[in-house]
């Protein structure tokens, strides 16, 4: 039972280089979720997926990317990446928003990325 | 909109009970979750309030009262692996909208 699971674990970029990171699903859940978290800020929204195919702007898309072409993945990409990316990067997926009841969001381990 | 407010940092004894708080401001939402984070970890689910009061998991509580805009996460029988960052979080009910997570509050267990 894998659950949410992030490719890379690490990564060390240049400066204007691209890259997509990889957030891989089992649980059959219709929400994606991509958060960026820094030190001091918390988690902030990149990004989102109520299912497949679509996706949707969060609190800080700037500069990133999304695609969810099959339900079990989400994809996040950096064009260019910048030195303000440096950060780690969840993903995390539900079963639904949590409109009737709890439905708690489930992350993955992380994607370390620095960007020199 | 809506923002969360926690306290930075809480350091309390192993064997005490601490008290996390979260203030917020939103117009409505479905309810208050809570999340832990261990260093170099995933945040994980914790407990969830949709109604006031308290709810119970363990020596884990989580307390929610709408009408003070306010709620708590209380951890009794503190041990040093409790030492985590906890968040809460709350989804509100305009739109189709994710939950927006508090900054966070690191728990610092000391012996």
């Amino acid at each position: 039972n894998a659950g949410v699971t992030q490719t890379p674990k690490f990564r060390v970029l240049k400066t204007g280089q691209s890259m997509t990171l990889l957030c891989a699903q089992d649980m059959n859940h219709e929400y994606m979720y991509w958060y960026r978290q820094d030190p001091g800020m918390g988690l902030r929204l990149i990004h989102y997926s109520v299912g497949e195919g679509t996706t949707a702007k969060g609190e800080v898309p700037d500069g990133y990317n999304v695609s969810r072409l099959k339900k079990q993945n989400f994809l996040l990409g950096l064009e260019s990446a910048a030195p303000s990316q440096t950060s780690v990067y969840f993903c995390a997926s539900s079963y639904s928003m949590g409109a009737v009841g709890n439905q708690p969001q489930h992350f993955g381990d992380g994607t370390r990325l620095s960007i020199l | 909109g809506q923002s969360l407010e926690q306290p930075s940092e809480v350091t309390a004894v192993e064997g005490a009970i601490v008290q996390i708080n979260c203030t917020y401001q939103t117009s409505g939402f479905y309810g208050l979750s809570w999340y832990q984070q261990h260093d170099g970890g995933a945040p994980t689910f914790l407990s969830y309030n949709a109604l006031d009061g308290l709810e119970e998991t363990g020596r884990f509580s989580s307390f929610l009262s709408r009408s003070d805009s306010y709620g708590y996460l209380l951890l009794q029988e503190l041990q040093m692996k409790d030492s985590a960052s906890y968040f809460c979080a709350v989804r509100a009910y305009s739109g189709n909208t994710p939950l927006v997570f508090g900054k966070g509050t690191r728990l610092s267990v000391i012996a």
